[in-house]
């Protein structure tokens, strides 16, 4: 079984761009969730989206947002980059109302320049 | 207060000792504590779990064990082995928000 792919791997930004990264959770799995993993500030919960609706969303500004497609699969959208915003962006899928069994993603190393 | 604080931040062991983990949370509404594992270029992987009506969980070498009262939980690695050298975090979370808080890690090192 497939576990979470994300895409891409890396990516490079300069301040002010845009970034979109993506993830397909596992199969059976409706829940996505979105962590960023800064150095210095462990993971922090960003998103959590679930039957293509946004049910919660972390302490971030409006910038960060996102959407879950009808297959599942999600995309983070981080507008008007910031230095700040270099992390390691996790996902995570699971199963709706199961939030301790998250099964994450290698992560999408995001560095803004 | 939502915060787990995890300790200790970095933890050396000789290989086959113990190796102690604790996390300490405030909101008693939390009803689901995992232990996830991450390897350096990986994401955390889900390696234990417990909720608050269970004062001890085993899963081989692994073993949670918690403490409603003291609101406290701990990470017990037996037999320690240098594969097991990776980051450990704890988390809480609350049902139904999909939102887990994570403490802020343990660098475990397991020497030879």
């Amino acid at each position: 079984e497939a576990g979470v792919t994300q895409s891409p791997t890396h990516l490079i930004k300069t301040r002010g761009q845009q970034a979109t990264l993506r993830c397909s959770p596992i199969s059976g799995h409706t829940s996505v969730y979105w962590y960023q993993q800064a150095l210095g500030l462990g993971l922090q919960f960003l998103l959590w989206y679930d039957e293509g609706e946004e049910r919660n969303r972390g302490n971030f500004p409006p910038r960060f947002s996102g959407r879950q497609f009808p297959n599942y699969s999600s995309e983070l959208n981080v507008n008007a980059l910031e230095l700040e915003d270099s992390a390691l962006y996790l996902c995570a899928s699971g199963k709706y109302r199961n939030t301790g069994e998250l099964f994450f993603g290698e992560g999408s190393r995001l560095t803004v320049l | 207060q939502q915060q787990v604080k995890q300790s200790p931040q970095s933890l050396i062991v000789q290989k086959g000792g113990i190796s102690i983990i604790n996390c300490a949370y405030e909101n008693t509404a939390f009803d689901y504590f995992p232990w996830y594992q991450q390897f350096p270029g990986k994401g955390p992987a889900l390696l234990i779990a417990i909720r608050p009506d269970v004062s001890e969980k085993k899963e081989g070498r692994f073993t949670i064990s918690f403490n409603k009262s003291a609101k406290q939980f701990s990470l017990h690695i037996m037999d320690s082995q240098p594969g097991d050298s990776a980051t450990y975090f704890c988390a809480a979370s609350f049902s139904n928000t999909g939102k887990l808080i994570f403490g802020q890690g343990t660098t475990l090192q397991v020497k030879p």
